[in-house]
């Protein structure tokens, strides 16, 4: 099984600042990893695929790049609504792994 | 627009069988090249892959779980179902069915459904 984990758990951040999230594989998953954002009480929303690639109807200050088992997404200007928790996920292996999460909170 | 919906008991007893169905509505199960799963997320904690059923039938499962996991599909009903058998109170979270492309790319998720282990 790949493990994924995640930093940092926790990214204080002001509206209008940049966001950096890190996401690390166990073993190599090539550019097979996507991004979800989950906001309380709601279902993940997919953001990024294929390790940069947006999802639809996601805006483009959503950025992702890496690959093998680095993988980084960035939040260029981040909004109100883009406080929320952030997932990455290997789909290049059976099982499918999620990391644990970094939560971005306002600062 | 496509919408899934999950539907189930939201207690379940210690040692009894978890039944969960998704209905899929504005379009069909049976599209080909499409997975359909099952991710649960405990109170508090974070996201974990169940299962996944490929249009042709094939099913995948968490290792962790396999012994007690089946995922079916009704294509008649237009709908998936998961079974968990043998559940404890570690079986408590909220279950999201979820379609997926190219094996785990889930673009589309249903609203979640709590299901709580208790007697």
């Amino acid at each position: 099984e790949i493990v994924m984990t995640q930093s940092p758990a926790t990214l204080s951040v002001s509206p209008g600042e940049r966001a950096t999230l890190s996401c690390r594989a166990s073993q190599s998953v090539s550019s097979n990893l996507a991004w979800y954002q989950q906001k309380p009480g709601q279902a993940p929303r997919l953001l990024i695929y294929g390790a940069s690639t947006r999802a639809t109807g996601i805006p483009a200050r959503f950025s992702g790049s890496g690959s093998g088992t680095e993988f980084t997404l960035t939040i260029s200007s981040l909004q109100s609504e883009d406080f929320a928790v952030y997932y990455c996920q290997q789909y290049n292996n059976w099982p499918l792994t999620f990391g644990p999460g970094t939560k971005v909170d306002i600062k | 627009q496509l919408q899934l919906q999950e539907s189930g008991p939201g207690l379940v007893k210690p040692s009894e069988t978890l039944s969960l169905t998704c209905t899929v509505s504005g379009g069909s199960i049976s599209s080909s090249s499409y997975y359909w799963g099952w991710i649960r997320q405990p109170p508090g904690k974070g996201l974990e892959w169940i299962g996944s059923i490929y249009y042709s039938g094939s099913t995948y499962y968490n290792p962790s779980l396999k012994s007690r996991v089946t995922i079916s599909v009704d294509t008649s009903k237009n709908q998936f179902s998961l079974k968990l058998s043998s559940v404890t109170a570690a079986d408590t979270a909220v279950y999201y069915c979820a379609r997926s492309m190219v094996r785990g790319i889930s673009d589309v998720w249903g609203q979640g459904t709590t299901v709580t282990v208790s007697s």
